[in-house]
């Protein structure tokens, strides 16, 4: 299972774009990159997934570069309500296991 | 449809005391997990369950035990409860959102052991 490193926390104020970057230099040919969210008191729930370049839904961006070793979680225009702590997983469609990181926290400011 | 529920909500334990925490999807999920998440810490996956009558031990499996009833339900058993077990417990399914597979989480157990 592919080890991911994220920053333990970011700031940011409301209405900016936030960057979240993951690392995962051991990700493996069929390997699919997850992020999620968790509020407080509350289980995460699905941001996004991609396999490689760039994906994008009605909440979030995900780009990955060529080489697939690291993926970056963009949200557009944050508001209070999307702090939280993100998490990066990596893992195969095929396999069950999964290794959640630490994650970061996003705090957004006024 | 209620996607993943788990009950307890909240339970408070003397050590050496056991239980069990019950969870169930009614989403049809082959695939089942339980995590559990110490203050301002990620998750740590205990047990997960393929799919119905298997079982498979996750990062942290020392103290607890997991049954797979049926393919709606997987309890997870505390035999002897220790302080060192105080966590949140969550409980996930894994199925497609769309064309993408994703794990859907329950509210989550809180438990204290004292």
């Amino acid at each position: 299972l592919a080890k991911t490193t994220q920053p333990i926390s970011m700031d940011s104020y409301e209405g900016q774009e936030v960057n979240i970057t993951c690392s995962h230099n051991n990700i493996a040919t069929n390997d699919y990159i997850t992020w999620y969210q968790q509020f407080p008191s509350q289980g995460p729930r699905f941001i996004i997934q991609g396999y490689k370049t760039k994906v994008t839904n009605e909440v979030a961006s995900l780009f990955i570069p060529a080489d697939r070793k690291s993926s970056t979680l963009s949200l557009p225009r944050v508001s209070l309500s999307d702090t939280a702590v993100y998490y990066c997983l990596v893992a195969y469609t095929g396999g069950f296991k999964t290794i959640f990181g630490a994650g970061t926290r996003l705090f957004v400011k006024a | 449809n209620a996607g993943v529920t788990q009950t307890p909500k909240f339970q408070v334990l003397k050590t050496g005391q056991s239980m069990t925490l019950q969870c169930a999807q009614d989403m049809n999920h082959n695939s089942m997990y339980w995590y559990r998440q110490d203050p301002g810490m990620g998750l740590r996956l205990i047990y997960y369950s393929a799919s119905e009558g298997t079982t498979d031990k996750g990062e942290v499996p020392n103290g607890y035990n997991v049954s797979r009833l049926n393919k709606r339900e997987f309890s997870l058993r505390l035999e002897s409860a220790a302080p060192s077990q105080t966590s949140v417990y969550f409980c996930a399914s894994r199925g497609l959102a769309g064309r993408q597979e994703t794990q859907y989480f329950g509210p989550g157990t809180r438990l204290l052991v004292l």
